[in-house]
This record gives structure tokens, C-alpha cells and sequence, in this order.
């Protein structure tokens, strides 16, 4: 398994600010995903980080808004950019285990609120 | 892309029974399909995980089935507990893709 620390595990921002959320995990991985999660809804994927290039953005996101840094093996931030209420939600990160049809494991999430 | 449906309405049951919980999948099927808990103001924790080539999965209280021809997955919790009161999520691979696909999740609540 692994184990993510995700921080913060919540904040209230002000709009038009940024906050970068970290992702820090107890093992060296390949790939990290970042997903959001509105209020009553599923989790939809921003973007996946691999080390060492650009993040692959899913349609609807993109970088000049979700930046994100993929330094080493074990960490990741997501910044949230020139924030507005609509980006309120739940921001989680996410690792597998190197392989293709393993579980996923995930940080305990951001709870955004733009006020 | 996949597209997942989870009953959105919660499902309430009384502690002993047993829940079942159903997720249906459109379009390809997928190699595997996944189910996760969720508590409030966490991440989600994996469960089970079910290959397309097995038909029932099981751990202790809980069980698994995929059917490939109805697209279809059920996911049951038998003698259930309070505790088991949480959002489950559906989630399956896209394409085969690393990153999951997931369902907006069923809500259950388990009375004393």
C-alpha cells in the first residue's frame, strides 16, 4: 500500500487568489493523479503527473488555471489559481502500485472553499 | 469515455441485512472494476477490485459480482453494521488508462 499526506486538508481563500495544495507519499511512484470532487458529485480527474514532464491535462482543465509541479518520485503540488467560488470542491491526490488493474490509493483531500 | 451510473439516493437499511448497491457502465467494457468507501472529509479507500474474467469477488462481509453482458456490478455488504454507513463509489479503468473512472457513488446508511 501507500500512504499520502495531503496538505491542507482544508482552507477558506479569498477570490482571485491561489493555493497550492502538496502531496507528499511514503513510496516513489510513477504516475500521480490529481482529481476533484464537487459537492455531491464523482470524482473527476484533472490531470495525471509523471516526473520529469509537463502533467497531461483532461478536457476542461488546464494549466495556466491547475499548474502543477512534479519535482521527484514522491512528491506533487496542485495550485489552484485566480480562484472563484465555482472552484470550490475537494481536491484529492492520487497513487497506484506501477501496474495497470491494482487499486488506487488516495490522500485524504483539500477541502477548498472560495468565498 | 465511460460513462458510470450509482444510484444517487441514499440507501437506508437495518443493521443485520444486507445491502446491495449496483453500478451500471456504458459503453466498452472494462478490464476491471473497482469499488471504494468513502467517509466524509476523507479520500477514498479501496475494497475489491474484479478482473472481467471473474464473475464474484468476496472479502469477510463483503461480496462482488460483474456481469460483462449486463454492464453491470453489484456490490453487497452482508450483516451489515452502523458502521459500515458511508458513500461507496464505483470506479473502472477508461480506455486503459492509468487513471480510474468514477461513479457519483451510493450513500448507505445502516440503522441500529
Amino acid at each position: 500500500s501507500a500512504v499520502i499526506s495531503q496538505k491542507p486538508s482544508r482552507d477558506i481563500c479569498q477570490r482571485g487568489t491561489s493555493l497550492t495544495i502538496q502531496c507528499q507519499v511514503d513510496s516513489q511512484v510513477t504516475m500521480m493523479f490529481w482529481y476533484r470532487q464537487q459537492p455531491g458529485q464523482s470524482l473527476t480527474l484533472i490531470a495525471t503527473a509523471n516526473q520529469g514532464s509537463e502533467a497531461t491535462y483532461e478536457s476542461g482543465f488546464v494549466i495556466d488555471k491547475f499548474p502543477i509541479s512534479r519535482p521527484n518520485l514522491t512528491f506533487s503540488t496542485l495550485t489552484v489559481s485566480n480562484m472563484s467560488p465555482e472552484d470550490s470542491s475537494i481536491y484529492l491526490c492520487s497513487v497506484d502500485r506501477h501496474l495497470l488493474n491494482t487499486e488506487a490509493f488516495f490522500g485524504q483531500g483539500t477541502r477548498l472553499t472560495v468565498v | 469515455s465511460q460513462k458510470i451510473e450509482q444510484n444517487s439516493e441514499a440507501l437506508n437499511i437495518q443493521e443485520g441485512k444486507t445491502a446491495t448497491l449496483t453500478c451500471n457502465y456504458t459503453n466498452y467494457s472494462p478490464a476491471y472494476l473497482q469499488w471504494y468507501r468513502q467517509d466524509p472529509g476523507r479520500g477514498p479507500v479501496f475494497l475489491l477490485l474484479i478482473r472481467e474474467n471473474e464473475k464474484e469477488k468476496r472479502k469477510e462481509r463483503l461480496k462482488v459480482t460483474f456481469d460483462t453482458t449486463l454492464k453491470q456490478s453489484l456490490f453487497h455488504i452482508t450483516a451489515s453494521q452502523p458502521a459500515d454507513s458511508a458513500t461507496y463509489l464505483c470506479a473502472l479503468d477508461d480506455g486503459g488508462r492509468r487513471a480510474l473512472t468514477f461513479g457519483s457513488g451510493t450513500r448507505l446508511q445502516v440503522q441500529p
